[in-house]
């Protein structure tokens, strides 16, 4: 099972909700990462997991706030969250390092309203 | 830092011609090169990797990419395209001062014209 697997797909919120995105793999990758992606744009890293905890946070507003569970699921929880938010979210994992490929998932396209 | 250059933003090319895609890195230690295919409305996924060894990688859907060490180069090939391979590329790098972070290129749009 070489698939990462996010929900929902889409999500509309208001800047005054809390929304959760979620994202699971079971290929027993030990590193997982959040980027936001806007309309032609790369993706931008967010926050990466290493081994179930926090390895890098690239500067990211405290309206988005990353949780680990375990080593299968990661999850970025929204509040407050203002129209530029309003992107693509797109989860990923690797093996353990950043010499391994990444694994994407499908994405959740975030609008704020 | 590493970063990465990909030196065109939109390569419009007419179905079974050939295509490269240019990509140029910049890092002070040795890196770990990655082209990612993203299809409208998807995620990322994997074309080829460059770790070590032979400089000519082989990936999926036919493409192909050679590492130039001397010109700091990864540039992306496939001698005849097809409409499905419309699609946003991007050029991807890491190296271990980088921590698990991986740099993206800018993007190249593939329009393949029929």
């Amino acid at each position: 099972d070489t698939e990462v697997t996010q929900t929902p797909k889409h999500l509309v919120m208001g800047m005054t909700n809390k929304k959760s995105l979620k994202c699971e793999q079971h290929m027993g990758h030990r590193a997982m990462y959040w980027y936001k992606q806007k309309a032609k744009k790369p993706p931008e890293l967010m926050f990466v997991y290493s081994y179930e905890k926090l390895s890098i946070n690239e500067s990211v507003p405290s309206r988005f706030s990353p949780e680990c569970p375990n080593s299968s699921l990661l999850n970025l929880h929204l509040h407050a969250l203002q129209p530029e938010d309003s992107a693509l979210y797109l989860c990923a994992s690797s093996e353990g390092s950043p010499f391994y490929e990444q694994y994407f998932g499908p994405g959740t396209r975030l609008t704020v309203t | 830092a590493q970063s990465v250059t990909q030196l065109d933003s939109q390569v419009p090319v007419f179905e079974e011609a050939p295509v490269e895609l240019r990509c140029n890195y910049s890092s002070s230690v040795s890196v770990y090169l990655f082209w990612y295919v993203q299809y409208p409305n998807q995620g990322l996924q994997l074309l080829l990797k460059y770790l070590s060894g032979s400089t000519l990688v082989k990936g999926i859907n036919g493409f192909e990419a050679e590492f130039n060490k001397s010109q700091t180069s990864f540039h992306l090939r496939k001698p005849s395209v097809h409409i499905s391979d419309t699609a946003e590329y991007f050029c991807a790098v890491s190296d271990y001062t980088g921590g698990f972070k991986t740099i993206f290129g800018a993007g190249t749009r593939l329009f393949v014209k029929a």
